[in-house]
């Protein structure tokens, strides 16, 4: 089965900053990878996706992520924050062969004046 | 358009109780899917359906229970609360029928469910 890990449960980061999480994902074959972002009392909304091809993926809001098959990663990356990324992030995966969706715990990012 | 939508937000139920959440998809959507997400975790699936049919279920007991109607929408029961059923419940929507997921999914902003 396949499982998410992100090694970080809060990050802290000041306006202007570049911003990092990472993900690491365990599936023996080629994963569909996503990133989700949560705003509080809000539902998630998908930042970016990877299925196949460029390893480099452009997401909304000025994201990107970039998948590693040698260390099994999909980090997200934003090279400067605003104070509106303040959210929690998921990352997830899925299978060709599954329906469903399986999320990391989170990071919770605060981004400081 | 219309996203997702999910009644109640909010409710406070006692342990033992029965619960029963809605969710109807954006329009055009025929698949729906239901997550539970703890406080301080990510969402945990608990169940897909596509044109009625359900297509996936997680690891849950069957004190959950979910169906779709003709009009795509759906509900999620669960029978005889426990105190660690408190959660929110996100429903999710997507247009893809294939297995997989390669449509992206519209979450709702969830049914918040506390049990006491």
């Amino acid at each position: 089965a396949q499982s998410v890990t992100q090694p970080d449960i809060h990050i802290t980061v000041s306006e202007g900053a570049s911003l990092e999480l990472r993900c690491n994902y365990s599936y023996g074959a080629t994963p569909y990878l996503f990133w989700y972002v949560q705003s509080p009392g809000q539902g998630l909304q998908l930042l970016l996706k990877y299925f196949s091809g460029d390893t480099l993926v452009q997401g909304i809001k000025g994201f990107e992520a970039e998948f590693k098959r040698s260390q099994s990663s999909f980090n997200l990356r934003k090279p400067s924050v605003h104070w509106s990324d303040a959210a929690e992030y998921f990352c997830a995966v899925g299978t060709a062969n599954d329906y469903k969706l399986s999320f990391g715990a989170g990071t919770t990012v605060t981004v400081r004046a | 358009d219309a996203g997702v939508t999910q009644s109640p937000t909010h409710l406070i139920k006692t342990r033992g109780q029965h619960v029963t959440l809605r969710c109807s998809p954006i329009s055009g959507h025929k698949s729906v899917s239901w997550y539970q997400q703890v406080l301080g975790q990510g969402p945990q699936f608990i169940f897909q359906y596509y044109e009625k049919e359900e297509r996936g279920r997680g690891n849950f007991p069957d004190r959950f229970s979910a169906r779709q109607f003709p009009n795509y929408s759906s509900e999620l029961n669960v029978n005889a609360l426990l105190l660690g059923d408190s959660a929110l419940y996100l429903c999710a929507s997507s247009s893809s029928r294939q297995k997989g997921p390669t449509g992206e999914l519209f979450f709702g902003e969830g049914s918040r469910l506390t049990v006491l």
